[in-house]
């Protein structure tokens, strides 16, 4: 298994572009979810989901929006950039819908934006 | 509001002593808590997760860590630290409306040889 994998791992935009970034898992599991991390505040919870079809708000969303149209498949998009998303983005999944479950991170995306 | 802080933002350890990362929680209700770690430039990893069983949790790489609901802390402790130890650690809680998980700011953990 690759695991949770996520594209690209560097990216840089400008102000205003918009970009999706990927995540993908081959462990058939249900509960996705991003994350953002920026220093010293951990890791704030962007969306989630439970299962195709099926996306939620977590703490940081606007300026996100989510789609699971497939279990594998996990699009984080940026609509239009603003300097303040620039942070490392991670991607998460877990084997049942609980976010109890032992999560598996992907390596992550470094973005910026100027 | 339910809550995690970790108290060091860095902590520094010779090889071969003990480390203790400190988290305390705020939870109305009773709380399922993780310790996540995270090395350099790598997704994290669950190192050991409470929910609501024995209050003294064994993990891997031989962390452990104890719930004390009279003091609202989560600490977690190796008796003799590598130099393989030296990552950034997550103290995470479980919120209970929502599904969701919410992470504390992290320890950064130096060993020093």
């Amino acid at each position: 298994n690759a695991g949770v994998t996520q594209t690209p791992k560097f990216q840089v935009l400008k102000t205003g572009q918009s970009m999706t970034l990927q995540c993908a898992q081959d462990m058939n599991h249900e509960y996705m979810s991003w994350y953002r991390q920026d220093p010293g505040m951990g890791l704030r919870l962007i969306h989630y989901s439970v299962g195709a079809g099926i996306t939620d708000q977590g703490e940081v969303p606007n300026g996100y929006n989510v789609s699971r149209s497939t279990t594998e498949d996990f699009p984080l998009r940026l609509l239009s950039a603003a300097p303040s998303q620039t942070s490392v983005y991670f991607c998460a999944s877990s084997r049942g819908q609980a976010a109890a479950d032992t999560q598996y991170f992907g390596p992550g995306t470094r973005l910026t934006v100027l | 509001a339910q809550s995690v802080t970790q108290l060091d933002s860095h902590v520094s350890v010779s090889e071969g002593t003990p480390v203790l990362l400190r988290c305390n929680y705020s939870s109305s209700y009773s709380p399922s808590l993780f310790w996540y770690v995270q090395h350099p430039n790598k997704g994290l990893q669950l190192l050991l997760k409470y929910t609501s069983a024995a209050t003294l949790v064994k993990g891997i790489n031989g962390f452990e860590a104890e719930f004390k609901k009279s003091e609202t802390s989560f600490h977690l402790t190796k008796p003799s630290a590598h130099m393989s130890d030296a990552a950034e650690y997550f103290c995470v809680l479980l919120k209970a409306a929502g599904n969701k998980l919410t992470f504390g700011g992290g320890t950064r953990v130096l060993v020093k040889p």
